[in-house]
């Protein structure tokens, strides 16, 4: 069945160092793709998406690259902040159907000053 | 804003006991959704619903039901509780066509003892 792997966490950054997420799925067709962020306490909110082969998704200052090729979906931030310490979930969703999220197991990231 | 709330942020029960889970949401929704987080297993479907009445079930239904009687306010029920079901829960809704852009409820950990 279609799968979303991620890299596992922690991970652990300095405020303003370089943020890389590792994803890749596998799907029998082109999913669309997505970012997840679950700030402590609170629940999921929808980061960022990408709907075909090469487009970017991007917001609060992240990135991610939607690559046909090497079935991945990169979580990128040029300069991380404390604040973005969270727990971030990669996702796919068939563009055909109901449209379930496939949830990835999430990474934690901790960032501090 | 969209808000899904639930009932309780913490829960406490015994094994064998009925356990009700509510979750409403305020912005008209189609569709809810119920799933399990756990550490190292991402989130998991339990059930979902499209329209009132209406359910399908998830990824993991075996051990509990759903009730939806009204658009706004999903339940899940575990009919008799036991310790492999302590988790957190999650709720979350989305519009009609769009089922993987979701808005999730804070959840609930429930621990079953």
């Amino acid at each position: 069945g279609d799968s979303v792997t991620q890299m596992e966490g922690p991970v652990t950054l300095s405020e303003e160092a370089f943020l890389t997420i590792n994803c890749t799925y596998t799907a029998t067709g082109y999913p669309s793709l997505f970012w997840y962020v679950q700030y402590p306490g609170e629940g999921l909110q929808l980061l960022l998406k990408a709907t075909k082969a090469d487009d970017k998704g991007s917001n609060k200052g992240f990135e991610a690259t939607y690559r046909k090729e090497t079935t991945s979906f990169h979580l990128e931030k040029g300069s991380v902040q404390v604040s973005d310490s969270a727990v971030y979930f990669c996702a796919l969703s068939m563009n055909t159907g109901f449209q379930k999220l496939v949830f990835g197991t999430g990474t934690r990231l901790l960032v501090s000053p | 804003d969209v808000k899904v709330t639930q009932s309780s942020r913490y829960l406490v029960k015994r094994t064998g006991e009925k356990v009700f889970l509510e979750c409403v949401q305020d912005m008209d929704h189609e569709n809810m959704f119920w799933y399990r987080q756990d550490p190292g297993l991402g989130l998991r479907l339990i059930y979902f619903s499209y329209d009132v009445k209406m359910k399908e079930k998830g990824d993991i239904p075996e051990g509990y039901s759903v009730s939806r009687e009204k658009k706004e306010r999903f339940s899940l029920i575990l009919e008799s509780a036991s310790t492999s079901q302590t988790s957190m829960y999650l709720c979350a809704s989305s519009i009609m066509g769009t089922a993987h852009e979701q808005y999730f409820g804070p959840g609930t950990r429930l621990t079953v003892t």
